[in-house]
């Protein structure tokens, strides 16, 4: 069964350090979106893209966030100086469609912890 | 603006007994609710959605939802809980607002015991 991976599954950096947190969404999905959950708080919305421009996005991606499909398969998030607060699990999602009733799917998450 | 509130950051229940997660959903237009599961390690998957068709939606593993817009909720149950339905649970909404996001609740840990 397709699935959305992710990688790497847990990522430790430095204050200041730049990241990317990489993304394999399913063949056949069009919409992409990251989501991060900071430890016992809420799923939060990031950011969706299609067609290689950025769709939506929350007041949380802020300058210092940036997405990219850099090749047909992979969708990056990388966050250019990190700060002690970017600390959560981000997930990576995909659907078929771009429409609010459509199910995603969503990869395992990639851990990241900033010290 | 959409927001979804999750009674009860953990739920414990005996094996075989009722399960009933809490879910309350604010949004000023008609919503599309999402009940998503995360098992250890993995990913969210879904377990059933609300899409306006039928109040009562019936979903994976022998879950089920029903809507009810004048309690702006959308309770999760299942008849008789399993040991391999201990997992973390998530409400979501998502509404069309031109484009849309997809807002979740907290979630709720499923504990069972035997």
């Amino acid at each position: 069964e397709p699935e959305v991976t992710q990688t790497p599954s847990h990522q430790v950096t430095q204050m200041g350090q730049e990241v990317i947190l990489r993304c394999v969404p399913i063949s056949n999905h069009l919409y992409f979106y990251w989501y991060r959950q900071i430890l016992g708080q809420k799923v939060e919305f990031l950011v969706s893209f299609y067609n290689n421009e950025i769709s939506e996005k929350s007041e949380i991606f802020d300058d210092q966030f940036s997405v990219e499909r850099p090749d047909g398969s992979n969708f990056t998030l990388k966050i250019r100086s990190t700060k002690l607060e970017d600390s959560a699990m981000y997930f990576c999602a995909s659907s078929a469609r771009g429409e609010a009733v459509e199910e995603q799917f969503f990869g395992p998450g990639t851990r990241l912890t900033v010290l | 603006a959409q927001s979804v509130t999750q009674l009860g950051s953990h739920v414990s229940v005996s094996e075989g007994a009722l399960v009933l997660l809490r879910c309350n959903y604010s949004s000023s237009v008609p919503p599309y609710l999402f009940w998503y599961v995360q098992y250890p390690n993995q990913g969210l998957q879904l377990l059933l959605k609300y899409t306006s068709a039928a109040t009562l939606v019936k979903g994976i593993n022998g879950f089920e939802a029903e809507f009810k817009k004048s309690e702006t909720s959308f309770h999760l149950t299942k008849p008789s809980a399993h040991m391999s339905d201990a997992a973390e649970y998530f409400c979501a909404v998502s509404v069309n607002t031109g484009g849309f996001k997809t807002i979740f609740g907290a979630g709720t840990r499923l504990f069972v015991k035997a």
